[in-house]
């Protein structure tokens, strides 16, 4: 069974700060890992989809990294602003499959 | 800009009652979901879509779960005969390629068995 996990559940920074935190997934058969963004009363919105080993990518001031080797991903955002406050979710398909398996999300608040 | 839509945004129903959550997927995408979220729980994979056939379900998508494309723009989910635990908000997605392209969600229909 596929256990992605995220941390922390939810953080508080000052608008201006940057800020970071972490997926987990086991690092067997992996496939593929997604980010996605969901703000209160809208629909959860994809940033990254990312595969390889060492993948780094970026939109605007927020990043992400992959190691696929130790099973986790870190999503960074620079110069957090009010409107970055959302849900943070991360989610990995099973090896093969079209079943994504959702983390419990990372909550953030920007403090303006 | 395409988007996922998803009716009603609210459903409230008799426990025992069948409902139906409607889905208008983006137009050119071929992979459906339904996905759904507990109050305070993860967002939970129901069941995928492919070719006009179930390519995956969960333990959760047992026989009083079904989908349908009946049109080729909508997307169905319907629950037989709802049960107080269905409550949820239920969430649709497309993708136009499997896990490695992004998936779209629609906002939500939040179920709500009485």
């Amino acid at each position: 069974i596929l256990n992605v996990e995220q941390s922390p559940q939810s953080l508080h920074v000052q608008e201006g700060d940057s800020t970071n935190f972490t997926c987990s997934f086991p690092s067997s058969n992996f496939y593929a890992l997604h980010w996605y963004r969901w703000e209160t009363a809208k629909s959860p919105e994809a940033l990254f989809v990312m595969t390889l080993n060492g993948d780094e990518k970026k939109k605007g001031r927020i990043s992400a990294t992959l190691n696929t080797k130790e099973g986790y991903s870190y999503l960074y955002i620079k110069g957090s602003q009010p409107e970055d406050s959302a849900t943070y979710l991360c989610a990995s398909p099973t090896s093969g499959t079209y079943k994504y398996i959702f983390g419990t999300g990372t909550r953030l608040k920007v403090l303006a | 800009e395409p988007e996922v839509t998803q009716t009603p945004s609210h459903q409230v129903t008799q426990m025992g009652q069948e409902v139906i959550l409607r889905c208008v997927p983006i137009s050119n995408h071929l992979y459906f979901y339904w996905y759904r979220q507990i109050l305070g729980q993860k967002v939970e994979f129901l069941v995928s879509f492919y070719n006009n056939e179930i390519s995956e379900k969960s333990e959760i998508f047992d026989d009083q779960f079904s989908v349908e494309r009946p049109d080729g723009s909508n997307f169905t989910l319907k629950i037989r005969s709802t049960k107080l635990e269905d409550s949820a908000m239920y969430f649709c997605a497309s993708s136009y390629g499997q896990a490695l392209t992004e998936a779209f969600f629609g906002q939500g229909t939040r179920l709500t068995v009485v």
